[in-house]
């Protein structure tokens, strides 16, 4: 079964505006990873977040990881059109030995 | 820098053919991965091979198997097609397993019919 879930499976918002998306798990990790998929293209990774890190930025993006809750965020500011994909998280599975994704979220960014 | 290249990009196979899909990776990657995606289900993993002579299987193996031919290349063969591996297959791979950031190919949508 799939280490992460994401939440929203879609969201819909107006150009400027922020996007928020989770993503829960349910074992302990090492790392938590983004990636966003552009229609029709593979993934690309956003950005990682350490366990022992809680929050951490890069550009437009932060991430946020609460071990205790088993969840991350990941908040898109002023969101473009060019936003519009979707976008997963990932970690190892249980073994250590694979990364696994979730179902991912559809942002739509109209303008 | 061409990152992770998979062939071909589109394929239709008719029920009970064969078919290999090819990938091949220039970073000097040990890891490697082949996921399926389809409508719904996100990304589920095949197979991956964590470093050169090894692989093992993913959430989804029914139906494939793979070689880790060299470091950079690492494929995935379907002995005979069924309609419910159409799907959009992608390879990926990664420096090694901890705190590395995985690079994906372009994909190659395969249909089954």
């Amino acid at each position: 079964s799939q280490q992460g879930e994401e939440d929203p499976q879609a969201l819909s918002i107006q150009e400027g505006e922020n996007a928020t998306m989770n993503c829960s798990y349910k074992t302990s990790i090492n790392n938590l990873q983004w990636y966003r998929q552009n229609s029709g293209r593979g993934l690309v990774h956003l950005i990682l977040i350490r366990s022992n890190e809680r929050e951490k930025h890069s550009g437009r993006l932060r991430v946020t990881l609460d071990t205790s809750k088993k969840s991350s965020s990941l908040l898109i500011t002023a969101s473009r059109a060019a936003d519009t994909a979707s976008y997963f998280c990932a970690m190892l599975n249980q073994a250590g030995t694979a990364l696994i994704f979730g179902k991912g979220t559809t942002l739509s960014v109209s303008s | 820098n061409a990152g992770v290249t998979q062939t071909p990009k589109f394929q239709v196979l008719k029920t009970g053919q064969s078919m290999t899909l090819q990938c091949a990776q220039d970073m000097n990657h040990n890891s490697m991965y082949w996921y399926r995606q389809d409508p719904g289900m996100g990304l589920r993993l095949i197979y991956y091979s964590a470093s050169e002579g090894t692989t093992d299987k993913g959430e989804v193996p029914n139906g494939y198997n793979v070689s880790r031919l060299n470091k950079r290349e690492f494929s995935l063969r379907l002995e005979s097609a069924a309609p419910s591996q159409t799907s959009v297959y992608f390879c990926a791979s990664t420096e090694g397993l901890l705190n590395t950031e995985a690079f994906f190919g372009q994909g190659t949508r395969l249909t089954v019919v």
